[in-house]
């Protein structure tokens, strides 16, 4: 079954360090991945994606992915966390043409002073 | 450019009655989905439309059902509610079969509570 793994609920950063969260898929083929970030009580916003070409993809606010075909990762990353980047994040993955997102269970971000 | 739209932002039912949720995608965009987030299961996908026709639906059973209009605004209706049917309901907005379907954009969502 198609699957989107997130091993980390919580992760706490101070500010201004640096941050990865992990992601893992399982797919018969290469799905299409999704960054998301969840601000409480609020939507979701796309942070980026990644269909295919270059594996590192640039997002908004900073933030980058690398899709690892051999590792079937997709991790994100930032160089310098902010306050503001404090949400739950989620990945997410999609098998063409079924338009069926299938999210990992999100990691909540906590920035320290 | 509005991103998508939900309404009401808050629903308060109480057990057997009927939750209509409405949803306003982006403009050009004709894919509508539905998903809902429960506590303790977290993102679960219930109902793709696009032009008019229901396409995909999610493991939810029937009581869960929608509809999208011309207008490509959506609804989606909860009859025989029940206390888990709490939750935040999230619509999401996709280009169609003309290219760019795959990056769905959310709205706010519709919190849901059933007494």
């Amino acid at each position: 079954a198609q699957s989107v793994t997130q091993p980390d609920i919580h992760i706490t950063v101070s500010e201004g360090a640096s941050l990865e969260l992990r992601c893992n898929y399982s797919y018969g083929a290469t799905p299409y991945l999704f960054w998301y970030v969840q601000s409480p009580g609020q939507g979701l916003q796309l942070l980026l994606k990644y269909f295919s070409g270059d594996t590192l993809v640039q997002g908004i606010k900073g933030f980058e992915a690398e899709f690892k075909r051999s590792q079937s990762s997709f991790n994100l990353r930032k160089p310098s966390v902010h306050w503001s980047d404090a949400a739950e994040y989620f990945c997410a993955g999609m098998n063409t043409g079924f338009q069926k997102l299938v999210f990992g269970t999100g990691t909540r971000l906590l920035v320290s002073p | 450019e509005a991103g998508v739209t939900q309404s009401p932002t808050h629903l308060i039912k109480t057990r057997g009655q009927q939750a209509t949720l409405r949803c306003s995608p982006i403009s050009g965009h004709t894919s509508v989905y539905w998903y809902q987030q429960a506590l303790g299961l977290g993102l679960q996908f219930l109902l793709w439309y696009d032009e008019g026709e229901e396409r995909n639906r999610g493991n939810f059973p029937p009581r869960f059902s929608g509809r999208q209009f011309p207008n490509y605004s959506s609804e989606l209706n909860v009859n025989a509610l029940e206390l888990e049917d709490s939750a935040l309901y999230l619509c999401a907005s996709s280009l169609g079969s003309s290219g760019g379907r795959e990056t769905q954009y959310f709205g706010p969502g519709t919190r849901l509570l059933v007494l």
